[in-house]
């Protein structure tokens, strides 16, 4: 069955370390693959998407992520992380312009 | 432009009672879901719909109703609660079902407590 695998259930980093969320999705033909944020008691905001074209996306506040096709991945990362980027952080995949399926979510807690 | 508007934020519910989750958005969007959050298990698909009077079942449908009458709207229904069904719910809409134009936006959520 396709699915969206997030290892790492929570990830504790200090302030101003990198830091990297791991997701793993099955291989397909086609995939369409986010990242959503959630900050405490609101809902889930697009942190950034890759669809075509570049392997390596962006987002404005600083995440970037690799679509990585011959290792199945699309892991999250971030040179230096801040206090506000404590949030859950959810992968997504549609798969063959079927549904949006969600990884079980890492929580990414800042310290400082 | 409200977005995605979900209503209540929270509810109590006794076993056995029924009630209606609404979901509006006002973005002209095709593409409709909803989904359950519970802990350790992520977002996980209870139904949706790919246009007016077109609905389908998601991972984890059963105890709940849709129905898409409008495009606005996607009314989520719980007949006959279950403490199972404690959660947060979470209704998502984009303009298609492949995200390719836009991605899903989603509501702020409806905790819900079954006792």
């Amino acid at each position: 069955a396709q699915s969206v695998t997030q290892l790492d259930s929570q990830v504790p980093v200090f302030e101003e370390a990198p830091v990297e969320l791991r997701c793993n999705y099955s291989s397909s033909v086609s995939v369409y693959l986010f990242w959503y944020v959630q900050y405490p008691n609101q809902g889930l905001q697009l942190l950034l998407k890759y669809l075509s074209g570049s392997t390596l996306v962006k987002s404005i506040n600083g995440f970037e992520a690799e679509f990585n096709k011959s290792q199945t991945s699309f892991h999250l990362r971030k040179p230096s992380v801040h206090i506000s980027d404590t949030a859950e952080y959810f992968c997504a995949v549609i798969y063959n312009t079927d549904k949006l399926i969600f990884g079980t979510g890492t929580r990414l807690q800042v310290f400082p | 432009n409200a977005g995605v508007t979900q209503t209540p934020k929270f509810q109590v519910l006794k076993t056995g009672q029924s009630m209606t989750l609404q979901c509006a958005q006002d973005m002209n969007h095709e593409y409709m879901s909803w989904y359950r959050q519970d802990p350790g298990m992520g977002l996980r698909l209870i139904h949706y719909s790919v246009g007016a009077g077109i609905t389908d079942q998601g991972e984890v449908p059963n105890g709940y109703n849709v129905s898409r009458s409008t495009t606005e709207d996607f009314p989520l229904r719980l007949l006959s609660a279950a403490p199972s069904q404690t959660s947060v719910y979470f209704c998502a809409s984009s303009y298609d079902r492949t995200g390719l134009v836009t991605e899903a936006f989603f509501g702020q959520g409806t905790r819900l407590t079954v006792v």
